[in-house]
């Protein structure tokens, strides 16, 4: 079965505490993509990935990192996690085109205290 | 920049009610639009989407539009279940590398 497989569903930790949330996607998509999910505000991507080692900044990366060394696996690393930082987090990959679409992992609800 | 503005939920219907969320767009070049679908405690997931203007993409009795003319695309269903009871995202894509950008969702509640 096509899937995005994300990795914890639930996570609360505290603040400063280095955390990963792992993606990974069966399908050999080659772009991968990481958003965060926030009342009001819709997704907002934080990273994306074009291929192996190939990865940059999306709209809001301050306070992530991520690392792209296979195809299937695009983790998001949080160094030292803030408050501001407590959200809803969504992996997601497609193929390389602007009418693809996009596959989604069930989301990583994250809390930081 | 490109952007998606869809109207502010939460939507609540009866059932068998005709549904329209709207979403209209501001984008350089012609992207490609999508509606998502977001059901409590999932991902999201592809519902439609249309590639060229005047193009319809339909599924499961959802259909809409693409209208390069009013850079709309709203999503209509003729009448809904409670089964339809879920957080609706219009997106668009293709206009600067490979990224999609999302409206803000629209939550749709159904009553039996």
């Amino acid at each position: 079965e096509a899937q995005v497989t994300q990795n914890p569903r639930y996570l609360i930790t505290v603040t400063g505490k280095k955390l990963t949330v792992t993606c990974s996607q069966n399908m050999n998509h080659e772009y991968m993509s990481w958003y965060r999910q926030d009342p009001g505000l819709g997704l907002r991507q934080i990273y994306y990935s074009m291929n192996v080692e190939v990865t940059d900044k999306g709209d809001v990366p301050e306070g992530y990192k991520v690392s792209r060394k296979e195809k299937r696996n695009f983790p998001l690393i949080l160094e030292s996690p803030s408050p501001n930082q407590t959200s809803l987090y969504f992996c997601a990959s497609s193929l390389l085109g602007s009418d693809t679409e996009a596959f989604f992992g069930q989301g990583t609800r994250l809390t930081v205290v | 920049g490109d952007s998606v503005t869809q109207m502010e939920g939460p939507v609540t219907l009866s059932e068998e009610a005709f549904l329209t969320i709207n979403c209209t767009y501001t984008a350089t070049g012609y992207p490609s639009l999508f509606w998502y679908v977001q059901y409590p405690g999932e991902g999201l997931q592809l519902l439609l989407k249309a590639t060229k203007a005047d193009d319809k993409g339909s599924n499961k009795g959802f259909e809409a539009t693409y209208r390069k003319e009013t850079t709309s695309f709203h999503l209509e269903k003729g009448s809904v279940q409670v089964s339809d009871s879920a957080v609706y995202f219009c997106a668009l894509s293709g206009t600067g590398g490979f990224k999609t950008i999302f409206g803000a969702g629209t939550r749709l509640f159904v009553k039996a």
